[in-house]
């Protein structure tokens, strides 16, 4: 159980599009979500949290207006990276958070790779 | 907010045979929670410890929490090649986010 897919797995497109990346959870519901993204050989940086019919709290530093998070229900939520640049290729990974176990589980990854 | 430090950040381990690798707070932690990323891939939960003194096996991997609740052992035996991969550790803050380590890059050596 507590299985999490993200869509896409990899991504690449031209520096100024919009790429949106999606994260659901298919065996469960979860009120809280998670963003993170990961640089090579670098540890998770927490983007945003996210509670469902709520607007995300971002960590410092990161612009809620060019990483947009929609969280509309319990088993989906997006990230729509919006005029992307090449500083903004990463690895961004999305974690459900599972209160009765305190624990998150984490979705596969999108490879992002703008040009 | 805490911060989560892992030491080593490398090793390199022979297979056969055993490694740990360490994880320190610099506040009293109220849970901690270790991931293991294979190369390519994303964290998966291992395990998460609660109590102070706190000691959890799996199989080859024993996990133990400190008496003060600020560190954190994860100990391998017979390593072997599947045991390639990053691991982190994570502090659970009172608003449900983790704030993880930088994570030990284990390679093992055939």
């Amino acid at each position: 159980g507590a299985v999490v897919s993200q869509h896409p797995s990899r991504v690449i497109c031209k520096s100024g599009t919009s790429v949106k990346i999606e994260c659901r959870s298919l065996d469960f519901q979860a009120t809280t979500m998670f963003w993170y993204r990961q640089f090579p050989k670098q540890s998770l940086m927490l983007m945003a949290t996210s509670n469902e019919g709520s607007k995300a709290t971002y960590e410092q530093g990161v612009e809620k207006d060019k990483f947009l998070i929609n969280h509309a229900s319990l088993t989906l939520s997006t990230l729509t990276v919006t005029s992307a640049h090449p500083e903004d290729s990463s690895f961004y990974i999305c974690s459900y958070l599972l209160t009765d176990r305190d624990t998150q589980y984490f979705g596969p990854g999108t490879r992002l790779t703008v040009l | 907010g805490q911060q989560v430090m892992q030491i080593p950040q490398y090793q390199h381990v022979q297979e056969g045979e055993d490694f740990t690798t360490y994880c320190n707070s610099s506040t009293t932690l109220s849970n901690i929670q270790w991931y293991k990323q294979r190369p390519g891939g994303h964290p998966v939960f291992l395990i998460q410890l609660v109590k102070s003194g706190e000691v959890k096996k799996q199989k080859r991997l024993t996990f133990q929490f400190g008496e003060a609740k600020k560190n954190s052992s994860l100990h391998i035996t017979a390593t072997q090649t599947t045991d390639v991969g990053t691991y982190f550790c994570a502090g659970l803050e009172g608003n449900n986010r983790l704030a993880f380590g930088k994570g030990n890059q284990v390679v093992v050596i055939p």
